[in-house]
């Protein structure tokens, strides 16, 4: 099992539509979290951390759910510019400090 | 400010050749990291430096070596290039253990 799984894609959604991601990790003992956008061919760039209590920022949403060792990201009112791959992202601090990144999920937002 | 920037953006090598992906930021940060991105698969870590004068090992290390020049620099080589080292790879650096900040990559093709 990968210690970070996200959905596998493609999402393809039409403009103005809602659009969730989701995410799973292995190790309880996982202390941050993170989304991170990656446009083609580009860098990873991060979007926004995710807290306990949840957290928006503008159309985007990310929630956290320890108990079921679950991360998710809202999109709201999708935008042409919101097609890029989102990667999910866990710090662990278990035997040595350590960042997992999951492969992605690739979304296209279409007129 | 340029962030991070990595040298060359694109490299074609033959089996057995060596080379060096160099790595500089100036956002004065401690910490240095070297990934590598494949197909389906999300970034791998393959050496880390906490800070000048150290490194460790990342997920992915066999076949590279790194070196912290100083602290805006690290470099990764490749002393005898493999197919399977064909690859995007990314340096990144961070401040906290939260967000890092990516380079833009170098493509690389071992034939």
């Amino acid at each position: 099992r990968k210690e970070v799984e996200q959905d596998p894609g493609p999402f393809n959604v039409p403009e103005g539509a809602t659009v969730a991601f989701n995410c799973t990790y292995s190790n309880s003992a996982s202390q941050s979290f993170f989304w991170y956008r990656q446009d083609c061919r580009k860098e990873p760039k991060l979007l926004m951390s995710v807290y306990s209590s949840g957290n928006e920022d503008g159309r985007f949403t990310a929630q956290l759910n320890r108990a079921s060792q679950y991360i998710s990201l809202l999109i709201r009112d999708s935008k042409l510019s919101d097609s890029a791959t989102y990667l999910c992202v866990v710090n662990q601090n278990t035997g040595g400090f350590k960042t997992i990144f999951g492969a992605g999920t690739r979304l296209f937002v279409k007129a | 400010n340029a962030g991070v920037t990595q040298t060359p953006k694109f490299q074609v090598l033959k089996t057995g050749q060596s080379m060096t992906l160099q790595c500089a930021q100036d956002m004065n940060h401690n910490s240095m990291y070297w990934y590598r991105q494949d197909p389906g698969m999300g970034l791998r870590l393959i050496y880390y430096s906490a800070s000048e004068g150290t490194t460790d090992k990342g997920e992915v290390p066999n076949g590279y070596n790194v070196s912290r020049l100083n602290k805006r620099e690290f470099s990764l080589r490749l002393e005898s290039a493999a197919p399977s080292q064909t690859s995007v790879y990314f340096c990144a650096s961070s401040e906290t253990r939260n967000e890092q900040y990516f380079g833009p990559g170098t493509r690389l093709t071992v034939t």
